[in-house]
Parts: structure tokens; sequence; C-alpha cells
């Protein structure tokens, strides 16, 4: 079966210091991954995603994450960390289980960033 | 704007008392679905449209009901509404993989509802 797992509920990180998001995934096919984060009283957003090629993947306000094949993990990362990035940060994996287009998401890992 | 638009926001309502959540996206995506979010257990799919009158159960179906009459549009429908669907529901919307690579999901703002 699918899943995904962020092993850390919270991240805590003092701005200018790097970040990193865990996420580790199970998947039966080709693993198609996704970062979203969401903001207070917001939806989700789109962060970046990883298909094929380049391990490292660039995304959205200076976020990346690497994808690391044989240790399955995805994490996010960030080389120096704003005290705007604090928000709710969402890992997720296609389901090859479901239909084409679902998605299974992690618990979450909310990440706070202290000036 | 593209945009996924949720409808109410906030809701407070009474058991048994049926409610619809309307979601509505202007990007002409043939997929949406309906999540729900809860503490400690992240997002959990509720039901899902592939295209126009299609439509499938997700992870945790009991209890709500969906349509897909239009493209654009794709309401979640709580028929008798109890204490234990109090949530924050989030609709979402994505064109279709045809190559079946996942394009990136599209989120509404988020509808609390409390079901006293």
């Amino acid at each position: 079966a699918q899943s995904v797992a962020q092993p850390e509920d919270q991240v805590n990180v003092a701005e200018g210091n790097p970040l990193t998001v865990k996420c580790t995934y199970s998947v039966s096919g080709n693993p198609y991954l996704f970062w979203y984060v969401q903001y207070p009283n917001r939806g989700l957003q789109f962060l970046l995603k990883y298909i094929t090629g380049d391990n490292l993947v660039k995304g959205s306000y200076g976020f990346e994450a690497e994808f690391n094949k044989s240790q399955t993990s995805f994490h996010l990362k960030k080389p120096s960390a704003l005290v705007s990035d604090s928000a709710l940060y969402f890992c997720a994996v296609r389901d090859y289980g479901g239909s084409q287009g679902n998605l299974i998401f992690g618990k979450g890992t909310k990440l706070s960033v202290k000036p | 704007e593209a945009q996924v638009t949720q409808n109410p926001r906030y809701l407070i309502t009474v058991t048994g008392k049926k409610l619809t959540v309307t979601c509505s996206q202007n990007m002409n995506h043939e997929y949406m679905s309906w999540y729900r979010q809860d503490p400690g257990l992240g997002l959990r799919q509720i039901y899902y449209s592939m295209n126009v009158e299609v439509t499938d159960k997700g992870d945790v179906p009991e209890g709500y009901k969906v349509s897909r009459k239009e493209k654009r549009n794709f309401p979640l429908i709580l028929e008798s509404p109890s204490p234990n669907q109090t949530s924050l529901y989030f609709c979402a919307s994505s064109s279709t993989p045809g190559t079946g690579i996942n394009q990136p999901q599209h989120f509404g703002d988020g509808t609390r509802l409390s079901i006293l």
C-alpha cells in the first residue's frame, strides 16, 4: 500500500538558519512526489514536485527538495529560513492504488521560524 | 485569476439539518476532490471526480454525497450531519494526467463546519 510519512510533528528553526522538513514514502510504482504549504486560514498551496530527472528539485519561495531513491525520502529544504515561512507543510505521493489524480498526504509538519 | 472557490467559509449548524458546501473552479479542470482535515490526521479524501458525471469514494465517504453535473462545480452534501463531521473541509481540482503524471492540485481556502 502507498504511504507517506512525516516523522516530525513540528520543526523549530531560527531565522537565517537552514531548515529541513522530512518526508519518507512507500509506493508500488514510480514515485511522483509533492510538497504543499498551508498558511493559517488558507488552502494548501503547491510548492514543488518530483516526477523524474534531477534529484534536486527547486520550487516556490526559495524551497527545494532532494529526492533519494535508496532512502525513499523527499526532504524539503531551504538554505535560510524566514519568519514568514512559518506554516504547515504537507508531503504527498501519487496514489497508485486509486484513480489517476489522487494523492496521498502525510499528516503535516508545523514549521516555526523564530526571529 | 485561477481559483477554487468554496462557500460558505464557516458554518455552525445542528445535527440532522441537511447542508451543502459548494465548490467551483474556473480552470476547466477535469479532476476535483473533497478532503477533510483533522488535527493529527492530515488530509483524508472524501470523494473525488475524474470528470462530469464520474464520481468515486475516497477514504472516508460515509455520511457524505457529491454530484458532478457540470465541469466547474462539485458540491459536497451532508444529508444528516452529525457532530463527528465537525471538521475543516477542502475542495481541490487539477487537470487530468493524460500521461499518467499527476498535476498539482489547486485548493480552495476551506470551509470550517461545526455540527452541534
